[in-house]
């Protein structure tokens, strides 16, 4: 069964103090890994596929990147706006449904 | 464009309703997923359509839970006996026939009393 663990659950920080959130995954055969930002009381908002060991893409202060059993989402110098709930989910090979992780509640202070 | 709209954002109910959740996929998006997270725990497939046909259905809890999807269109996901347990905040995604990114609903928050 596939299954995605995220850590930390919780993470604050002070604005400008970059960090990095841990996605592991155990998957048949990855087709895709997927990050997601949910705010309160809206739905995952896409932000990154990756699809193959060593792949990295970057958006703004995220830039993620991924290995055989993980993936990181670094966050450089974030904002206030960074405050998010971000989300990991992997997509099999051969199948259309995401399994995703529970989440990383991020706090970025001024 | 229009993004993926889920109606209604909350419904409140009591056990042993009826309750039919609505989704509007992105206009031509033939894959339409319907997910549900329940409190504390992680977002939870339940199943997905390709235009009109059921292709997996395999996280649906039980035969209380019925998805439709009219004509490949909009979706509904019809709770009937609605139970406790049932509560949670339900999403609808879609995505294009070729590509595997799925963009989500804000969700329904479905409260059973």
């Amino acid at each position: 069964e596939d299954q995605v663990t995220q850590s930390p659950e919780a993470l604050r920080l002070q604005e400008g103090e970059s960090s990095s959130l841990n996605c592991s995954y155990t998957v048949s055969g990855l087709r895709g890994l997927f990050w997601y930002r949910q705010d309160p009381g809206k739905g995952p908002e896409f932000l990154f596929t990756l699809y193959s060991a060593g792949e990295e893409k970057e958006k703004e202060r995220l830039k993620a990147t991924l290995t055989k059993k993980e993936s990181f989402l670094h966050i450089t110098a974030p904002k206030p706006e960074d405050s998010a709930t971000y989300l990991c989910a992997v997509l099999p090979g051969g199948g259309n449904k995401l399994t995703f992780g529970t989440g990383t509640q991020l706090k970025v202070e001024l | 464009e229009a993004g993926v709209t889920q109606f209604p954002s909350h419904s409140v109910i009591e056990k042993g309703q009826t309750v039919t959740l609505r989704c509007d996929p992105i206009s031509g998006h033939d894959n339409l997923y319907w997910y549900r997270r329940v409190m504390g725990k992680e977002i939870k497939f339940l199943l997905h359509f390709v235009k009109e046909s059921k292709q997996d259905e395999s996280g649906m809890p039980n035969n209380r839970f019925l998805a439709e999807r009219t004509g490949g269109t909009y979706s509904t996901l019809k709770v009937q006996p609605a139970e406790l347990e049932d509560s949670g905040v339900y999403f609808c995604a879609s995505s294009p026939r070729t590509r595997d990114i799925q963009y989500f609903g804000a969700g329904t928050r479905l409260s059973v009393l």
